[in-house]
């Protein structure tokens, strides 16, 4: 499978802490996404990574991509109640006869309590 | 609002019967995608078209077909639903290419008997 893995599976935390989820995948990309998705909703983009960057911000979300370990991580700083949701990872291969398809992780399931 | 509309957005069927969900998008976009998320599996790729008149298998095709005869239009098609077909199904188009970011229905809840 080309599956990205998200690590932990479910995550608790108290609101104001700091939330960190990790993504490990298997083949060459193109490049790296985060998705969230609440309970009973689609998925959400969150931010876009490419393979030749190594780090990148948005509001309080940063994300890190290490493509020699073939491992990303998603930070969430100063996290809220509001934040509860499940998170995705999602590769995009980068040649042959996946190119275009985005695959999914299991996700990480992210809840802050007040 | 522009974006996704699946349809129904819940349905019970029974078993050997025929059903074709429904996916619209009216962000003239080239690529969508069709998945599947069971608890526990996260998202799984059913089918894809990367451009109006093509289409392609994805990671679990089988029992499944899809038809792109437009851009807006992207339907899925169980020929004869299974149990093991019970999941909640989304529709996505891609906004860049096909290297951009996903936007994704509120999905179709189905349950087959």
């Amino acid at each position: 499978s080309q599956q990205g893995e998200e690590d932990p599976q479910a995550l608790s935390i108290q609101e104001g802490e700091n939330a960190t989820m990790n993504c490990s995948y298997k083949t060459s990309i193109n490049n790296l996404q985060w998705y969230r998705q609440n309970s009973g909703r689609g998925l959400v983009h969150l931010i876009l990574i490419r393979s030749n960057e190594r780090e990148k911000h948005s509001g309080r979300l940063r994300v890190t991509l290490d493509t020699s370990k073939k491992s990303s991580s998603l930070l969430i700083t100063a996290s809220r109640a509001a934040d509860t949701a499940s998170y995705f990872c999602a590769t995009d291969a980068n040649r042959g006869s996946t190119l275009g398809r985005l695959y999914f992780g299991r996700g990480t399931q992210l809840t802050v309590w007040p | 609002i522009a974006g996704i509309t699946q349809a129904p957005t819940s349905q019970i069927l029974a078993a050997g019967r025929r059903m074709t969900l429904r996916c619209t998008q009216d962000m003239r976009h080239n690529a969508m995608y069709w998945y599947r998320q069971d608890l526990g599996l996260g998202l799984r790729l059913i089918h894809y078209s990367n451009t109006a008149g093509t289409t392609g298998k994805g990671e679990v095709p089988d029992g499944y077909s899809v038809s792109r005869a437009n851009t807006d239009d992207f339907p899925l098609t169980l020929a004869s639903a299974v149990p093991s077909q019970t999941s909640v199904y989304f529709c996505a188009s891609r906004g860049e290419g096909i290297t951009g970011e996903l936007f994704f229905g509120e999905g179709s809840r189905l349950t087959v008997l």
